[in-house]
């Protein structure tokens, strides 16, 4: 899904498939990147970066790809468990600013 | 070791009234920022912080609105005269210092209903 507009977009999967999360990001200049993972009634929490000198990281079950042709940034996550269900921003910096998607809303299901 | 943290938790108020939020950030982070979220959407940036001084308040979207901090450390948002759209979550973040790449830490929120 796309991190812009006021409603937003939703990727529902089943339990034990990966999870594709996308990003369009809007500043070329941007120079680091981060995926954060909001559970309902917290705050957001880090889950990973990715600096605009690399392609793709990997963490622990997910992977984050950066497309800086396109501007196009997205998280992956394998093996999706019911725990991961949550909003998922991605956020950009460029220089001291930073700015994050509206986010897409990730539902598991068992 | 300790988060950042954010009181009130939740915050109900009558439309015209004013409010404060406050946030107590990370031991020894220099930048604080407060972000607001309104439901459904995205994380919208209010004000950062680095130290005592405000560089960007660009995000501020009235003059309803104001922050200040204080030691280095904890500090207040400010909404005067409470409109029902100042309804929202306000979340407050801070990181060890604005140069290079350092991650934002989250507080929980306050979530402000205005009636």
């Amino acid at each position: 899904g796309e991190s812009v507009g006021l409603h937003l977009p939703t990727l529902s999967v089943q339990e034990g498939d990966n999870s594709i999360i996308n990003c369009a990001y809007s500043n070329s200049a941007s120079d680091y990147f981060i995926w954060y993972k909001q559970e309902s009634g917290k705050g957001p929490q880090f889950i990973i970066d990715i600096r605009s000198n690399m392609d793709k990281r990997q963490g622990q079950r997910v992977t984050v790809l950066l497309n800086k042709t396109v501007k196009h940034l997205s998280l992956q996550i394998a093996a999706t468990q019911p725990g991961d269900s949550a909003v998922y921003f991605c956020a950009e910096r460029f220089v001291d600013d930073m700015r994050f998607g509206a986010g897409t809303r990730l539902t598991v299901k068992p | 070791g300790a988060g950042v943290s954010q009181s009130p938790s939740n915050k109900v108020t009558e439309k015209g009234k004013d409010v404060e939020l406050r946030c107590d950030p990370i031991s020894g982070h220099t930048a604080l920022y407060w972000y607001r979220q309104s439901l459904g959407q995205g994380l919208e940036f209010l004000i950062y912080f680095q130290g005592n001084s405000a560089p960007d308040k660009s995000g501020l979207p009235s003059d309803r609105f104001s922050a200040e901090r204080t030691g280095g450390s904890v500090s207040t948002l400010t909404i005067q005269r409470t409109q029902q759209e100042d309804s929202a979550v306000y979340l407050c973040a801070s990181s060890f210092g604005p140069e290079g790449y350092n991650e934002q830490f989250f507080g929980p929120g306050t979530r402000l209903t205005v009636l």
